[in-house]
């Protein structure tokens, strides 16, 4: 199994362009989620998904937009990119949580981003 | 809400030493308790957890951490530290009901650099 993977590893964007970062997992997990992390903040979740056209805001969703047509995808878009947005972008999955605690969540290798 | 503080950004060890890195959290239900580690340009990977049960909780890479409700802690310790053990580390809560999503929240992390 590959895990999750994303693309592209790194992307330069001017300010106001658009572009949307992929992820795919292939452990079959209903539950998908969108982070961002900044320098000294720790991760922040901006969308999750529970399932296939199912997704809810996280934290720091403004700005961002996310859709779940099957159970491996959950791209995110960013519209109208701005500096805000410079960041390490990660993605993750797991199973759905159960009685007796959460299961992990599986995270891919990062996008980097940066918007000038 | 959730919260989580890890105290001390950076933490300097030689190696062989004991490794001991903070975490103190908030949470207004029984929380489910994460330490994870990133490895330089990598994304995140799960140590440790605790659910339920033992309080003490045995990780990968001769990682333990203790879960102490009196105090709100889970402090991550490896009683001797090793050079590849450099890395950044997250603790994170969730309060996820079951079915529901795992939404974890992170602290702000805890470079480790390991000395000879």
């Amino acid at each position: 199994n590959a895990g999750v993977t994303q693309t592209p590893k790194f992307r330069i964007l001017k300010i106001g362009q658009s572009m949307t970062l992929q992820c795919t997992q292939d452990m079959n997990h209903n539950y998908m989620y969108w982070y961002r992390q900044d320098p000294g903040m720790g991760l922040k979740l901006i969308y999750y998904s529970v399932g296939a056209g199912i997704t809810d805001k996280g934290e720091v969703p403004n700005g961002y937009n996310v859709s779940r047509s099957t159970t491996e995808d959950f791209p995110l878009r960013l519209e109208l990119a701005a500096p805000s947005q410079t960041s390490v972008y990660f993605c993750a999955s797991s199973p759905p949580q159960r009685a007796g605690g959460p299961f992990e969540q599986y995270f891919g290798p990062g996008t980097r981003l940066t918007v000038t | 809400a959730q919260s989580v503080t890890q105290l001390g950004s950076h933490v300097s060890v030689s190696e062989g030493a004991l490794v001991l890195l903070r975490c103190n959290y908030s949470s207004s239900v029984p929380p489910y308790l994460f330490w994870y580690v990133q490895y330089p340009n990598q994304g995140l990977q799960l140590l440790l957890k605790y659910t339920t049960g033992a309080t003490l909780v045995k990780g990968i890479n001769g990682f333990e951490a203790e879960f102490k409700k009196s105090e709100t802690s889970f402090h991550l310790t490896k009683p001797s530290a090793h050079m590849s053990d450099a890395a950044e580390y997250f603790c994170a809560v969730s309060e996820g009901d079951t079915g529901t999503a795992s939404k974890l929240t992170f602290g702000t992390g805890t470079r480790l650099q390991v000395t000879l």
